[in-house]
């Protein structure tokens, strides 16, 4: 099974700064990775697939980056709404999940 | 715009059986492939099961294989899990999701979910 494993668990920002989320595999995903957004008490959100490829709806402060077994997730300037907990996850061999990286009022 | 309403979960006794229902509404249900994700209180999300468009090919998580299935009834616009075998640790939110596209892989939409404790 392939294992994610995001970091950090959690990241205290202010509104406006910049978020950079990090995916590692624990082997070769190629670019069949994505990331959800999760709010409490809703269900998850699809922000980025294939690595790069933004959602319609989603605005363009959010993208994505990588190959392999390294990705990003990048907020270019955070929003209120913007914090939230957010999931890689990848269908490359089986599915799975990472475990989260909570983005936090600082 | 794309609905899916989950139901069917409740409290069960770890061994018994439980059959979860996603109703979809929004799309045309026959041309997308479907997943159930669960997530544990307070934990992360876990991949269930996926059913292709056709219902031509299933895949579930080591965790469940041979202890889940899923189904789908296009005549009726229905996603389907049973459980049997029940575990405490089977215990989680049940969120069914279609693809975001047709073949897409990716789950584009989720449902609110439905909450299923195991418990003696």
């Amino acid at each position: 099974e392939i294992v994610l494993t995001q970091s950090p668990a959690t990241l205290s920002l202010s509104p406006g700064e910049r978020a950079t989320l990090s995916c590692r595999a624990s082997q070769t995903v190629s670019s069949y990775l994505a990331w959800y957004q999760q709010k409490p008490g809703q269900a998850p959100r699809l922000l980025i697939y294939d690595t790069s490829n933004r959602v319609t709806d989603i605005p363009a402060r959010f993208s994505g980056s990588g190959s392999g077994t390294d990705f990003t997730l990048t907020i270019s300037s955070l929003e209120p709404e913007d914090f939230a907990v957010y999931y890689c996850h990848q269908r490359y061999t089986g599915y799975t999940f990472g475990p989260g990286t909570k983005v936090d009022i600082k | 715009q794309v609905q899916l309403v989950e139901s069917g979960g409740g409290v069960v006794q770890p061994g018994r059986s439980l059959r979860l229902s996603c109703v979809a509404s929004g799309f045309t249900f026959s041309n997308h492939g479907m997943q159930w994700v669960r997530q544990a209180p307070g934990k992360a999300l876990e991949w269930v099961a996926l059913i292709w468009y056709d219902g031509s090919h299933e895949n579930y998580a080591d965790s469940v294989k041979g202890r889940f299935t899923i189904s789908r009834d296009d005549s009726k616009n229905t996603l389907y899990l049973q459980m049997d075998s029940l575990r405490v640790e089977d215990t989680a939110v049940y969120h069914c999701a279609k693809d975001l596209s047709a073949g897409s892989g990716w789950s584009g939409a989720w449902g609110q979910g439905t909450l299923v404790t195991v418990s003696s």
